[in-house]
C-alpha cells in the first residue's frame, strides 16, 4: 500500500528558476492539500485541491506559485522564478473525504 | 492569534517517565482534533485523532477539553523512540485545511 509519494526529494534552482514538484495521493484519496515549513517553522496550507479543481488557495501567495491537479497523472506545485526566500520543506497530504490527512515525505527546496 | 498554541519545550525527560504535553486552540469552531508526530526532517505522521470522551491507544492518552478549548497528549513508560516533535493539529468547520502548531519537541534520555 503506496503512502503519499512526492518527487523530487530534494530540488536546488538558482534565483529565478523555475521549481516544479510533484505530489501523487494514496491510492483512493481524491483530496490533495500541501504545506509549506520553513525551518523552526509550524507547517502552513498553502492550496486544497480535487481532481481538476482549485477547491481553496487561501494560502498561496498571490504571486509566482500556482497548483494543479489533473485528470490524470500527479499534483503539481509550481513556483515561478524562485527567490531564496521560497526555500522551504513542502509537504503534500492526501485524504479521502474525511479529514485525517496523510503526509508525503516532502520535498525539500533550497534556492541559491 | 495564532490558531493553534503549543509550549515549544524542550521536554527532555529520562526513559520511563511520563510526559504531558498541551494546546490550545482560538476557534470554538474547531471541530476535530488530531496529534502528529514528526521526525527531524521526516514529513508528519498521525499520531492520533483526539475525540471528545478521550481516547487512548497503548501508551499515550489524549484529551479534548472543548469549553477551555485545550487538547492533551500524555504519554506514559517513555521509550527512546518517542523523541521526535508532537504537533497538535485542528480543523475548523468550513475551513479545507488543518492548522498545525508550531510543535513540542521532546527527547527521551537514556
Amino acid at each position: 500500500n503506496a503512502g503519499v509519494m512526492q518527487n523530487p526529494r530534494h530540488l536546488v534552482r538558482r534565483r529565478g528558476q523555475e521549481a516544479r514538484l510533484r505530489c501523487s495521493p494514496m491510492k483512493g484519496h481524491s483530496h490533495v492539500y500541501w504545506y509549506r515549513q520553513l525551518p523552526e517553522e509550524g507547517l502552513k496550507f498553502m492550496v486544497y485541491l480535487q481532481k481538476e479543481n482549485i477547491i481553496d488557495e487561501s494560502g498561496m501567495p498571490k504571486e509566482r506559485f500556482s497548483a494543479e491537479f489533473p485528470k490524470e497523472g500527479p499534483s503539481i506545485l509550481r513556483i515561478q522564478q524562485v527567490v531564496r526566500g521560497d526555500s522551504a520543506a513542502y509537504f503534500c497530504a492526501s485524504s479521502p473525504p474525511v479529514y485525517e490527512q496523510y503526509f508525503g515525505p516532502g520535498t525539500r527546496l533550497t534556492v541559491t | 492569534r495564532k490558531e493553534v498554541e503549543q509550549d515549544p519545550g524542550p521536554f527532555n525527560v529520562p526513559e520511563g517517565a511520563t510526559v504531558a504535553f498541551n494546546c490550545t486552540y482560538s476557534n470554538s469552531a474547531s471541530q476535530s482534533f488530531f496529534w502528529y508526530r514528526q521526525d527531524c526532517r521526516k514529513e508528519p505522521k498521525l499520531l492520533m485523532s483526539v475525540y471528545s470522551s478521550g481516547n487512548e491507544d497503548g501508551r499515550f492518552t489524549a484529551q479534548l477539553n472543548r469549553a477551555s478549548q485545550y487538547i492533551s497528549l500524555l504519554i506514559r513508560d517513555s521509550k527512546l523512540s518517542d523523541s521526535a516533535t508532537y504537533l497538535c493539529v485542528v480543523n475548523v468547520a468550513g475551513a479545507n485545511n488543518l492548522f498545525f502548531g508550531t510543535g513540542t519537541r521532546l527527547t527521551v534520555i537514556p
